[in-house]
């Protein structure tokens, strides 16, 4: 238990589906993030929060779209994906202290993602 | 944009055996990290690393931020099952955002 949970664990979607990944992180963390995972591949870091106010956006694709309604809760919306986008999305959190996000970052489990 | 090379990309050894395994860049970092991964779980932090040169052991792993702060190892003594994993190095460039770059990863499978 890392203190950072996901949901779903597991999503299959076809391309038209509209679709959700929700984390939550109980660290009282104030930056969380969204990584993509797959095969072969470095993690891809995807968006950075800080005090709920997006920091990056490391050129994703606006089929994804990511909403942070506070500090803890942390969601990304997909709509009309594409089979290439199947992987594991990874949420994470870390504390940002003066003024720089720790690379001490505490992982989710993953949504793992089928697009069909 | 940065890439590290990690090395091996995967290692089949008997329960007992050290094991070692390094990343290096063309860029200098101001910041290493090593995670592990389990299977059908996320990234565990296992040593974060903040000074060229510093050495740090978390029981019987063992990590160094390399002198030119273009490299990083990390060693693994008498290794057990539960060992097995995905090991991820990470660096982390103070100013850039302080985004992470992380390697492809190392497999390490350890036969009881």
């Amino acid at each position: 238990e890392t203190g950072v949970t996901q949901t779903p664990r597991h999503l299959v979607m076809g391309m038209t589906n509209k679709k959700s990944l929700k984390c939550e992180q109980h660290l009282g963390h104030n930056a969380m993030y969204w990584y993509k995972q797959s095969a072969k591949k470095p993690l891809e870091l995807m968006f950075v929060y800080n005090f709920k106010e997006q920091t990056e956006n490391n050129s994703v694709p606006s089929r994804f779209s990511p909403e942070c309604p506070n500090s803890s809760h942390l969601f990304l919306h997909l709509h009309t994906l594409q089979p290439e986008d199947s992987a594991l999305y990874l949420c994470a959190s870390s504390q940002k202290t003066g003024g720089a996000n720790t690379g001490e970052l505490f992982f989710g489990e993953g949504s793992r993602l089928t697009v069909l | 944009g940065q890439q590290l090379n990690q090395s091996p990309q995967s290692m089949f050894i008997q329960e007992g055996e050290d094991v070692s395994m390094n990343c290096t860049s063309s860029s200098i970092f101001n910041t290493w990290l090593w995670y592990k991964q389990d299977p059908g779980e996320g990234p565990v932090l296992l040593i974060a690393l903040y000074k060229a040169g510093e050495l740090t052991s978390n029981g019987r792993l063992t990590a160094q931020f390399g002198i030119t702060r273009k490299d990083s190892f990390l060693n693994i003594s008498a290794s057990i099952p539960s060992d097995v994993g995905i090991y991820f190095c990470a660096g982390q460039l103070w100013g850039s955002n302080y985004k992470l770059t992380f390697g492809k990863g190392t497999l390490l499978t350890v036969n009881p």
